[in-house]
């Protein structure tokens, strides 16, 4: 399996700090990776595919960018609707697994 | 725009088997456009995939649950299920069935999900 690891675990951020969330995969998966936000009691919603194309009525606020088995999620300015959990996942092979999630909490 | 929806007993016994229903809307199980997948997450926990089924009739099963795990299709309701036998407290969770696109190779659509308790 490949294992999917993100850091920090959790954060705190205020409204309007820019935010990285950091993927690492433990074999390289080329850009096979994409990102998901999760809010509680809802299912994860698809954000950036591919590492870096943003899904269709995402904010442009997100961004994605990596390959191989590095990875960095950034929200440039981050807004009171963005606190929640994110996962990275990849879809390089036929396992597809995610990371163990990154909780953004209000400072 | 699909939309996803999965129904199912809420609760389930240790050793018997479980059985969710995914029902779809705006899209065709019939389409080769996705795979049709099932996802949990166990409480406070991340993600696991369990498994999909394509409209040729394919399926693929996470190897950790797949001597358990059959997923179907009954196409004329436009629906696909999760079976799990010899369930264990371990399987309870939320689970979510979703659509993988095959052109993002991203789960694009997501039911609500629906919280599956083992408990005698």
């Amino acid at each position: 399996d490949i294992q999917m690891t993100q850091s920090p675990s959790s954060l705190s951020a205020s409204v309007g700090d820019r935010v990285t969330i950091t993927c690492r995969a433990s074999q390289s998966i080329s850009t096979y990776l994409n990102w998901y936000q999760q809010k509680p009691g809802k299912a994860p919603k698809l954000l950036i595919y591919a590492s870096s194309s943003l899904q269709s009525g995402v904010p442009s606020r997100f961004s994605g960018r990596g390959s191989g088995t590095d990875f960095t999620l950034t929200i440039s300015s981050l807004q009171p609707e963005d606190f929640a959990t994110y996962y990275c996942q990849q879809s390089f092979s036929t396992l597809w697994t995610f990371g163990q999630g990154t909780r953004v909490e209000i400072k | 725009q699909v939309q996803l929806q999965e129904s199912g007993p809420g609760l389930v016994k240790p050793s018997q088997t479980l059985s969710l229903t995914c029902t779809v809307s705006g899209g065709s199980i019939s389409s080769g456009a996705y795979y049709w997948t099932w996802i949990r997450q166990h409480p406070g926990k991340g993600l696991e995939w369990i498994g999909h089924f394509y409209y040729t009739g394919s399926t693929y099963y996470n190897p950790s649950l797949q001597s358990r795990v059959t997923i179907s299709a009954d196409t004329s309701k436009n629906q696909f299920s999760l079976k799990l036998s010899a369930v264990t407290a371990a399987d309870t969770a939320v689970y979510y069935c979703a659509s993988r696109n095959l052109g993002t190779d991203s789960f694009d659509y997501w039911g609500p999900g629906t919280l599956l308790t083992v408990s005698s």
